[in-house]
């Protein structure tokens, strides 16, 4: 069965670049979230939308947006990189936003030196 | 905002022993999700609880939700080194909405 895609996997970048993480729900998922999970750290909730609106909003810095696209796949755009930046950063796609299981994708590691 | 605390931080058993992982929220529970997941992985999920007093399984794993003391358990029976990894514990903001909160998580080994 068709998994939630990241890409890319691991990404590393220097202080003060740009980096865009993209990434693809399960076919027929409409709302996508995204966290960031830091070393030993607890996934955070950064944001989410819902059929390519923001639905909610967590602890995502001004120097990140998102968006989700008519094909319902997302883009983090991360911007002016920080070195408490570098983290995993999970996207999760659900059919319904209330009480379903987050389907959850395999990451992708920002490293920025 | 609502936090959860697990329990114990790490585990270390002997393959075949059993074994319970606590989660305990500062606030109400609105519904509790547990997850597992490999080092540097993505999460995945193991089960939803709802309603209190429910209680699930998924082959070796069974967890159950007591809303009047905000905690579920993770119980494993017969562990295996396959159940290895970080659990966590995962919880809707409030009712109604899922933004979720998740507690650090508890490191599993399970030597063979």
């Amino acid at each position: 069965a068709a998994g939630v895609i990241q890409s890319p996997r691991h990404l590393i970048k220097e202080k003060r670049e740009t980096a865009t993480l993209k990434c693809y729900p399960i076919p027929r998922h409409d709302t996508v979230y995204w966290y960031q999970q830091g070393p030993g750290q607890d996934p955070q909730f950064l944001i989410s939308f819902y059929e390519k609106m923001q639905s909610d909003k967590g602890s995502i810095p001004d120097r990140f947006s998102a968006q989700q696209f008519s094909d319902y796949h997302s883009e983090l755009n991360m911007s002016s990189l920080e070195l408490g930046d570098s983290a995993l950063y999970f996207c999760a796609s659900t059919s319904d936003v209330l009480y379903n299981e987050q389907f959850f994708g395999p990451g992708t590691r920002l490293t920025v030196l | 905002s609502q936090e959860l605390e697990q329990s114990p931080q790490s585990l270390i058993v002997q393959e075949g022993k059993n074994l319970t992982i606590n989660c305990t929220s500062s606030k109400t529970l609105y519904g509790l999700y547990w997850y597992k997941q490999k080092y540097g992985e993505g999460l995945i999920f193991l089960m939803m609880l709802q309603k209190g007093g429910e209680e699930k399984s998924h082959e070796k794993i069974t967890a159950k939700l007591d809303e009047k003391k905000q905690q579920s358990s993770l119980h494993i029976t017969a562990s295996q080194p396959s159940h290895a990894g970080i659990y966590l514990c995962g919880a809707p903001s409030s009712g109604g909405s899922y933004i979720p909160t998740f507690g650090r998580g508890t490191s599993l080994i399970v030597h063979p």
